[in-house]
């Protein structure tokens, strides 16, 4: 039972590259979420998607694309990463029990990012 | 802008004690707050979440929901070094956006 994986775990890039998060989930989840951690910050939300076919900003969604591709799986893409963006990246999941959404969020382990 | 506020710490409380981690908000429209504990380099897991005003208590933990004055907070009794963590206050106004505070860092010492 893995519950929500991400990939990579570290990523190192260059400024103006391009590179996309992957996150799975196998809880049978309907909501999906990115957020970016940095230090003093807190969890801020990027993106996040209700239920499959369906995608929505958060609080910081500049610079970043993403795509929920079935149930499972949400996506994070930066086009042209900026020095800004180095970050830790958590993927969440969240479900419902008896019809109503608790509101816990399931985190994936993390996805560190340096842009130099 | 809708914010959690927590004291970013250093709480050191010794072994045996009572840790109190505290946590306002801004957004008067929050339904439902969730404590997350983060060890370091790991993700937030749940450790509770609180909806109704009062306390609801789990273990040695306990949840603390003042609506009135937009105030909650979390009560380890007996803390234990394995206790040390950054704990995440956040919450959440009934819809899919999340706002978590910054974190408090509680240290235990044996």
């Amino acid at each position: 039972n893995a519950g929500v994986t991400q990939t990579p775990k570290f990523q190192v890039l260059k400024t103006g590259q391009s590179m996309t998060l992957q996150c799975a989930q196998d809880m049978n989840h309907n909501s999906m979420y990115w957020y970016r951690q940095d230090p003093g910050m807190g969890l801020r939300l990027i993106y996040y998607s209700a239920s499959e076919g369906t995608t929505d900003k958060g609080e910081v969604p500049n610079g970043y694309n993403v795509s929920r591709l079935n149930k499972r799986e949400f996506s994070l893409r930066l086009e042209s990463a900026a020095p800004s963006q180095t970050s830790v990246y958590f993927c969440a999941s969240s479900g419902a029990v008896g019809g109503a959404n608790t509101g816990e969020l399931f985190f994936g382990e993390g996805s560190r990012l340096t842009v130099l | 802008q809708k914010e959690v506020e927590q004291n970013s710490g250093p709480l050191s409380v010794p072994e045996g004690a009572i840790a109190s981690l505290n946590c306002t908000y801004s957004d008067r429209g929050s339904q439902s707050f969730f404590w997350y504990r983060q060890y370091s380099g790991k993700s937030p897991e749940l450790i509770m979440f609180i909806y109704s005003n009062g306390d609801k208590e789990d273990g040695r933990f306990t949840a603390q929901l003042n609506k009135a004055s937009q105030y909650v907070s979390l009560l380890i009794r007996d803390s234990q070094p394995s206790d040390s963590a950054t704990y995440l206050c956040a919450g959440n106004t009934g819809g899919f956006k999340t706002i978590f505070g910054a974190g408090t860092r509680l240290f235990v010492k044996a």
